[in-house]
C-alpha cells in the first residue's frame, strides 16, 4: 500500500528546458510535503517544501505546486542544469506519519 | 561541519553477527530519525526520537532492531543476528521541532550494510 507514489521511475530533459516531476498521495491526513534530491553515495538533500495551506512555493529555479483536491504535487525545475541530474524523492507528512515516494531519476542532457 | 554524520559509512558482516551504527545529528536539533533504504525505493521510516525519548517505531523494526539516544544527542541503531534481508542503506536524519514530524528533516550520508 504505497501512500506516496512517483509513477515515473525516470525522466530525461534537455539542458535549459523545464523538468516536471510528479507525485501523488493517498492519505488525506498529509499536510506537509517535501522534495529531496539524492546523489549516489549521499543522503537525501532537502530542496523545497510546501504546507497544505498553500498551492505554490517557489525557491529560485525550483517551484512546487500542490493540488489538494487531486492529491497531487509537482516539482518544476527551470531552467534544468546538468548538475540537477539525481534521484528526486517526494515526501509527505501528517501527524506522526512521514512517508517517502520511490523516487524519480532525472537526467539533464547537455 | 555542522551536518548530520553517520559512522561507519560502510559495513560488511556475516549473517548472524550483530552490528551497530552511530548517528550524530545537527547539534541544536531535538529530533532524530532512522530510515532504511533499499535499491529502487525511497527511505522507509524505522523510528524517531524527540530528545532521548523514542516516540514511534515502525512495524519494520523487528525485535532484532534496537535504537537508543541516551543523552538526547547521538543515537545508535543495533541489529542483532543480522539476516541477508537486512542489507540496505541506513539513513539518519535530524530536525528541530516540537509539534510532530512536519518540519524539515536533514539527512546524513547513510551507512551501507551488506550481510553475506
Amino acid at each position: 500500500d504505497q501512500q506516496v507514489k512517483q509513477n515515473s521511475p525516470s525522466l530525461s530533459v534537455q539542458e535549459g528546458r523545464i523538468s516536471i516531476l510528479n507525485c501523488d498521495y493517498t492519505n488525506s491526513m498529509f499536510d506537509y510535503f517535501l522534495w529531496y534530491k539524492k546523489y549516489p553515495a549521499e543522503g537525501p538533500t532537502f530542496l523545497i517544501s510546501i504546507s497544505s495551506i498553500k498551492d505554490k512555493n517557489e525557491d529560485g529555479r525550483f517551484t512546487v505546486f500542490l493540488n489538494k483536491s487531486a492529491k497531487h504535487l509537482s516539482l518544476h525545475i527551470v531552467p534544468s542544469q546538468p548538475g540537477d541530474s539525481a534521484v528526486y524523492f517526494c515526501a509527505a507528512s501528517g501527524g506522526q506519519n512521514f512517508v517517502f515516494g520511490p523516487g524519480t531519476r532525472l537526467s539533464v542532457l547537455p | 561541519d555542522t551536518g548530520v554524520s553517520q559512522d561507519p559509512r560502510h559495513k560488511i558482516t556475516k549473517r548472524g553477527q550483530n552490528v551497530t551504527f552511530r548517528c550524530d545529528p545537527i547539534s541544536e536539533h531535538n529530533r532524530l530519525y532512522w530510515y532504511r533504504q533499499t535499491l529502487g525505493q525511497g527511505p522507509e521510516f524505522l523510528t524517531y526520537f524527540q530528545n532521548e525519548a523514542q516516540l514511534e517505531k515502525s512495524r519494520l523494526l523487528s525485535d532484532r532492531f534496537s535504537a537508543e539516544r541516551p543523552k538526547g544527542s547521538f543515537s545508535t541503531l543495533e541489529i542483532q543476528r543480522t539476516e541477508q534481508g537486512d542489507s540496505a542503506m541506513y539513513l539518519c536524519a535530524s530536525s528541530l521541532g516540537s509539534t510532530g514530524p512536519q518540519e524539515t528533516q536533514y539527512f546524513g550520508p547513510g551507512t551501507r550494510l551488506l550481510v553475506l
